[in-house]
């Protein structure tokens, strides 16, 4: 059964950049199937996609986004990442994780459980 | 962007009932496309739904999503008190995907 795991710092200062990992277990990040992907929630709010990585290099952006956001993929470590720069309280949220599946019509069926980046001095 | 709008924003009902939840879209969509998800608190979403009409692993059949174009809808058939939660759908056709902004489905 595929698992996603988020991991990186909880709190971030204004002006850096916040950096999170993705550990796949039980699949592989090699696979074609699959792309990887980025969601964030602020507090009491909706979902946001930041982007999306598919194995073969295409990457998608939120163009809210996009001048701030990079997604990659570390096949050899099986795991993706993602780097925003230039944080602002705005950025405070939970991170999310997934997967998008090709049998699901790349529907978002494998979830992190998700973590908390606070952007504070 | 595609903006998805979705209603009600909350949904009050009792144990046993129908509900039945609207997502609609800015432009045309293809239903391959369309997807909803299940969000109780401190939890990360749950795929319900895919395609449209399509049930993810797993969920039960009184789950179930129709529509086309720029409508869609997420009716559960008979409510059941660990479906009271918030409802998102989000399309993913286009390089970009976006979520609707949720409905509360709440115990009335």
């Amino acid at each position: 059964q595929v698992q996603l795991q988020e991991s990186g710092p909880g709190l971030v200062k204004p002006s850096q950049t916040l950096s999170l990992t993705c550990t796949v277990s039980g699949g592989s990040t090699r696979s074609g199937s699959y792309y990887w992907t980025w969601i964030r929630q602020p507090a009491g709010k909706g979902l946001e996609w930041i982007g999306r990585m598919y194995t073969s290099g295409t990457i998608n952006y939120n163009p809210s986004l996009e001048s701030r956001v990079t997604i990659s993929v570390d096949t050899s470590k099986n795991q993706f990442s993602l780097n925003v720069t230039s944080v602002t309280a705005a950025d405070t949220a939970v991170y999310y994780c997934a997967r998008g599946a090709r049998n699901s019509l790349y529907a978002m069926d494998v979830w992190g459980q998700g973590t908390t980046v606070t952007v504070s001095s | 962007e595609i903006v998805l709008t979705q209603s009600p924003g909350t949904l009050s009902l009792s144990p046993g009932e129908r509900a039945t939840l609207s997502c609609r879209a800015s432009q045309s969509i293809s239903s391959d496309f369309v997807s909803w998800y299940q969000q109780k608190p401190g939890r990360a979403p749950r795929l319900l739904i895919y395609a449209a009409s399509s049930r993810a692993t797993g969920i039960p059949d009184r789950f179930s999503g129709s529509g086309s174009e720029t409508d869609f809808t997420l009716t559960i058939s008979r409510l059941e008190p660990e479906d009271f939660a918030v409802y998102y759908c989000q399309q993913y056709g286009s390089s970009q995907i976006t979520f609707g902004q949720g409905t509360r489905l709440e115990i009335k």
